[in-house]
This record gives structure tokens, sequence and C-alpha cells, in this order.
């Protein structure tokens, strides 16, 4: 049965900070990953889907790279900003369900 | 604007009642899905739908009926039989599956 792994599950930043947040995933048979993120008491917006046959994608700011044979992805958040404090969760497209994470919650203050 | 609906945002249900959750869509989507996400906790499949009249049972969904007799339309019923049904509903759409998915803004269901 396919899990979805977040590490960390909360994040602390300043304003200005590179960093990552991590997914793993212990079936490497998927057919994509996304990540979403999640503002308080809101539904989850589409930030980026990697196709299994891709390896990374790039939004501005962010990048989500694909790693399936190690069965992890990760996502990195150039000069953060206070703007992107919010939950943000990976998901994988497992057979036609996507399966999703715990999520990690950052905070950027200023 | 293009755009999931859902309706209504906040609804307290005693216990005992059924209670059913409106998703619009009208991104002209074929697939339709219902997520539970309870507080700290990823998101739960319950139905899903990937086109008119047929829809599948995801992890959880007992307690819970669906019902897609529209292509924009895939509501949710939160029957008595649902043990536990406090919780936040989020219905989602995407054009086929495996495409980007769209969610709505979610709807709160408090039982009292």
């Amino acid at each position: 049965k396919q899990e979805v792994t977040q590490i960390p599950a909360a994040l602390s930043v300043p304003e200005g900070e590179n960093l990552v947040l991590n997914c793993s995933f212990t079936d490497s048979a998927i057919y994509n990953l996304q990540w979403f993120r999640q503002d308080p008491g809101k539904g989850l917006t589409s930030l980026l889907l990697i196709q299994s046959s891709q390896r990374e994608q790039t939004s501005g700011r962010l990048n989500a790279s694909l790693d399936k044979s190690s069965g992890r992805s990760t996502l990195y958040i150039a000069a953060s900003q206070p703007g992107d404090s919010a939950t943000y969760l990976c998901a994988v497209l497992d057979t036609d369900k996507l399966i999703f994470g715990t999520g990690t919650r950052l905070q950027v203050f200023p | 604007d293009g755009g999931i609906t859902q309706s209504p945002k906040y609804l307290f249900r005693k216990e005992g009642q059924n209670v059913t959750l409106s998703c619009e869509q009208n991104l002209n989507h074929d697939a339709m899905y219902w997520y539970r996400q309870d507080p700290g906790q990823g998101l739960r499949l319950i139905y899903y739908s990937q086109i008119v009249n047929d829809f599948q049972k995801g992890d959880i969904a007992e307690g819970y009926s669906v019902s897609r007799e529209k292509k924009e339309s895939f509501p949710l019923t939160v029957t008595s039989a649902q043990k536990n049904p406090t919780a936040f509903y989020l219905c989602a759409s995407s054009l086929i599956s495996g495409n980007t998915i769209y969610f709505g803004e979610g709807s709160w269901l408090t039982v009292v």
C-alpha cells in the first residue's frame, strides 16, 4: 500500500531564506507527483505537477524535483517571503487515486 | 469565473441526520473527487467519479453516498451511519484522472 511521508511537519524560517521541503513515497510505481499549497481553512491550490518521466518542474521561485527510484521529491522555495506561509502537501498518483502526505506547515517571518 | 463551488461553507448537523454537501464545477472536467481532511492529517479519498453516471469508492466510503447525474455536479451525502462525520470536506476535479487537480474551498461539517 502506497504511503506518503513529509518531513519536516513544521518549519519556521526568516524571510529571504532558501528552503527545501521533502516528500517520500514507498512505491515507486507512480504516474505523477503533485505539490499543493493550503492556506488555513481553505482548499488546496496546485503548485507543480511532475510526470513520472520528468525529473523536475519549475514555476517562479518554486522548483520541484522527482527521483522515482529512491521514492523522493523535494520542493525548493527560493528567497522565501511571509506570503509563502502555508501548509504544503505532496500527493502521488497511484493507479487512479491521489495519495496525500500529511503536509509541512511553513511559517516565514519578517 | 471558472472553478469549483462548494456549499454550504459551514454546516451543523444533529446526530442521526443525513446531510448533503454540494459540489459544482464549470471547468468541463470529467473526473470529480471528494476528500475528507481531519486536523493535522492529510486528505483521505471518500468517493471519485471519472465519468457521468459512474463512481467508485475511495478509502473511507463507509457512511457516505454520492451521485453523478450531471457532469458538473457531484453531491456528497453524509449519512447517519458515518460514525465520526465532523471534518473538513473538499471537492476536487480534473480534466481526466491524472491531470492537474483543482479544489473547491471546502465545507466544514460539525455534528452537534
